[in-house]
């Protein structure tokens, strides 16, 4: 089993919709969760870090993280068409400082 | 911007040369880790240095090693190089110890052939 999951997808929305991608991890002890946005041929971008149980939002995207169902998951509403990306979960364990990364799930926005 | 730099921006290196790779973090972050980003893939972590000390390590071979400096810069050395090198090198730096919210700087292609 992969310490983190994600669907590779593509994973293709219409413009102005909500696009939920999703993440699950294997090491109950992980603390800290970040998504990270991933242009063709550039290095990742961080956009989003989670801690706690609940929602976090900030502007048009919301973390969501159930740490007993151990799943993690981001929502983008309105999506444009720079959204297109590759989106990245990362999980933490603060015990030994590596953060371990999902292979990526490819979004692309359809105008 | 993150203010994390990284140099060369493309390598290219031949089966069994060595390499350096070097990342300036953003000033104030001592904390810098270093990740191997195969195509299609995700980064897969290679070490942290905190303050100038190793700071944790991936599964990665003993070739792979690191330097950190005063000024908040930092080295990837690679020795005899395999074809499986071949990725996008990536630093990113953060401030104080631990991951916690990284910033990567642009990356490094390296290719070996």
């Amino acid at each position: 089993q992969k310490e983190v999951e994600q669907n590779s997808g593509p994973l293709s929305v219409p413009e102005g919709a909500i696009a939920s991608l999703n993440c699950t991890y294997s090491d109950r002890v992980s603390q800290s969760f970040f998504w990270y946005r991933q242009y063709s041929g550039k290095s990742p971008e961080l956009i989003m870090s989670i801690y706690s149980n609940g929602d976090k939002e900030d502007g048009r995207f919301t973390a969501q993280l159930n740490k007993a169902s151990q799943y993690v998951s981001l929502l983008i509403r309105d999506s444009q068409p720079s959204d297109s990306a590759t989106y990245l979960c990362a999980v933490l364990n603060f015990g030994n400082e590596k953060l371990t990364f999902g292979t990526g799930t490819r979004l692309t926005i359809i105008p | 911007e993150t203010g994390v730099t990284q140099s060369p921006t493309h390598l290219i290196k031949t089966r069994g040369q060595q390499v350096t790779l070097r990342c300036s973090s953003q000033s104030g972050h001592n904390t810098v880790s270093w990740y191997q980003q195969a195509l299609g893939q995700g980064p897969q972590f290679i070490f942290q240095y905190y303050r100038e000390e190793e700071n944790g390590r991936g599964n990665f071979p003993p070739r792979f090693s690191g330097l950190q400096f005063p000024n908040y810069s930092s080295e990837l050395n690679v020795n005899a190089l395999e074809l499986d090198d071949s990725a996008l090198y990536l630093c990113a730096s953060t401030h104080g110890r631990g991951a916690y919210e990284q910033y990567f700087g642009p990356g490094t292609r390296l290719t070996v052939t």
